[in-house]
Parts: structure tokens; sequence; C-alpha cells
């Protein structure tokens, strides 16, 4: 099984620019997370999708959008990326009522 | 939102030594994970606590739930250096959402 699967694993834009953050987990989930992780700041919530079709806004929504494309399946768009962006991007799923979650191996985004 | 306090931020220690990660908060969590993320990768979860009191064993990891279930702790014993890593608790907050702490970044020499 690979879990979840996260695309590209580098990236640098130029302000301004656009790119789309692809997720995907063979684990039959229903939930997945989009969070970034910045040092000394923890894992913050961008988006999060509780099943398919839906999505909500976490802690850290401005500036990102998502796609739940299906079940396996979620992106994360940065419309006009900002300096602020640069960050590591993880996305995660869970499948249990106490909220485990399995991490993908993250986006390293900088952005110029 | 539900802050989670991880204290301390850093600790360095000798293999063999044990150690102790704090995560607290003044809110009530339904449950408490704790996660290890090594660089390079994304956090990979130890454990999850449920009831207030309780205590779980990994190995030569001991994780406990506190009574009011607001705050965790993490010992290990004897460490190793394959222990180092960055160690991060989270509380579920709502319905599959979780709140992360900071963490506490660990590092164990030889």
């Amino acid at each position: 099984n690979a879990g979840v699967t996260q695309t590209p694993k580098f990236q640098v834009l130029k302000t301004g620019q656009s790119m789309t953050l692809q997720c995907a987990q063979d684990m039959n989930h229903n939930s997945m997370y989009w969070y970034r992780q910045d040092p000394g700041m923890g894992l913050r919530l961008i988006y999060y999708s509780a099943s398919e079709g839906t999505t909500d806004k976490g802690e850290v929504p401005n500036g990102y959008n998502v796609s739940r494309l299906n079940k396996r399946e979620f992106s994360l768009r940065l419309e006009s990326a900002a300096p602020s962006q640069t960050s590591v991007y993880f996305c995660a799923s869970s499948g249990q009522m106490l909220g485990e979650q399995y991490f993908g191996p993250g986006t390293r985004l900088t952005v110029t | 939102t539900q802050l989670l306090e991880q204290s301390p931020q850093f600790l360095s220690i000798q293999e063999g030594e044990n150690l102790t990660v704090y995560c607290n908060s003044s809110s009530v969590f339904s449950s408490l994970q704790w996660y290890r993320q090594e660089p390079g990768e994304g956090p990979v979860l130890l454990v999850t606590v449920v009831t207030g009191g309780e205590v779980k064993k990994l190995k030569r990891l001991t994780f406990q739930f506190g009574d009011a279930r607001k705050d965790s702790s993490l010992h290990i014993t004897a460490a190793q250096p394959g222990d180092t890593g960055l160690y991060l608790c989270a509380g579920g907050v709502s319905w599959g959402k979780l709140q992360f702490g900071a963490g506490t970044q660990v590092v164990v020499t030889p």
C-alpha cells in the first residue's frame, strides 16, 4: 500500500504564480486534510474534507482553495502565490472516529 | 482555538538517559494523540489515548493522559539514537479534527 501520496515533493514559485498540490490516498478513508508546517508553529489546518463532496475551512484558509475530486483525491490550489505561503504542506487522511491521521511525505514550497 | 503547549521545545540527551515531554492545555480534549516526525517526512502516529488517567506503553515509550483530559506526557526510557525526532501532540477538538502542539525536538546522541 502506498498510503498517502503527494506531488510534487519540491516546488519554487514566483510571487503571483499559481499551482495545485495533489494528494491521493488508497486506504478508503472518508476524511482528508491539508496542513502547513512552519518552524515553531506546529501543523496548522488549511482545509479539510469530512467526506466526498464536502469541504470546510480550517484555521488558515486565506489564499487557498481545495477540491475533493473523489474519495481518493484532495487537491490544494494557490491562485496567486505570496512569499508568506512558503512552507511545507502536508496532506493527511483519516478513516476512524478518533481521528487518527495518516500523513503524506510533504511538499516543500518556496515562493520568491 | 484550543491551544496545546508542548515543553520543552528542544531536548538533547545522551543515549541511555530518560526523558519526558509534556503537552498541556486549558481545554478538555476528546482524545489525545502523539506523533513522531523525522526530517523530510510526514508525522507518524505513535498512540491515541482517550480515557482520563489512561496509561499506554509502547516498548520504551510510556504515554499518559491526564485525569481531566487536558494534558498528556510522553516518557522515553533508556533513549536510543533512533528516538531522535520531532514529537507532536494533537488533541481531538471535534469530529475528525485535531489541534496540534508546536512540537518538541528530541536529539539523542550516542
